[in-house]
């Protein structure tokens, strides 16, 4: 299985803040890593496939890059809607595997 | 619009079989593939398998023993059974669609909480 270390776990920032979190896959996944936001109670919402496609409807203000190994997911500025859980996860091969999760919340 | 909606008993007892149904509605079951993906409670996010409308099946290996995932696309359906149950099966149960990429899951169920408890 490809292991995906996903880090900080947790962040606190503020609104109007630039935040990153990174993605590491145990191998090679070229760019087949996406990245979902979760809120309480709620299903995951996909905003970014293949490391930097932004779904639509999704605020310009995230963004993704990466390639190979490494991965990050930006968002330039945030916003009060913003604060919640964010899992990355490879879909270069089965079993898809997801990263542990970054909760992101206010300092 | 596509909606993904999961039904099923909401509590199993330990060592009997999970079984749960997600119905489609506003897409054809016969252009994707669809997942089960569940979630422990404040844990993370673990992808169980999915099938596509020709019935073929991918199961994630730590599970594979005990999973079955069907199709019924005449209903618009398709299920997942997971035997012999213990209480670490207990977790929201979600069904997903797999985008252009099979596993981008771009439409997601609710969500089903399954608890297993005698």
């Amino acid at each position: 299985d490809i292991q995906i270390t996903q880090s900080p776990s947790s962040l606190s920032a503020s609104v109007g803040d630039r935040v990153t979190i990174t993605c590491r896959a145990s191998q090679t996944i070229i760019t087949y890593l996406n990245w979902y936001q979760q809120k309480p109670g709620k299903a995951p919402k996909l905003l970014i496939n293949t490391a930097s496609t932004l779904q639509s409807g999704v605020p310009s203000r995230f963004s993704g890059s990466g390639s190979g190994t490494d991965f990050t997911l930006t968002i330039s500025s945030l916003q009060p809607e913003d604060f919640a859980i964010y899992y990355c996860e490879q879909s270069y091969s089965t079993p898809y595997t997801f990263g542990q999760g970054t909760t992101l919340d206010f300092k | 619009q596509v909606q993904l909606l999961e039904s099923g008993p909401g509590l199993v007892k330990p060592s009997e079989t999970l079984s749960l149904t997600c119905t489609v509605s506003g897409d054809s079951m016969r252009s994707h593939y669809w997942s089960w993906i569940r979630q422990p409670p404040g844990k993370g996010l673990e992808w169980i398998g999915y099938i596509y409308y020709s019935g073929s099946t991918n199961y994630t290996p730590s599970l594979k023993s005990r999973v079955t995932i069907s199709i019924d696309t005449a209903n618009n359906q398709f299920s997942l059974k997971l035997s012999s149950v213990t209480a670490a099966d207990t977790a929201v149960y979600y069904c997903a669609r797999g985008g252009f990429y099979r596993g981008d899951f771009d439409y997601w169920g609710q969500g089903t909480l399954v608890t297993v408890s005698s």
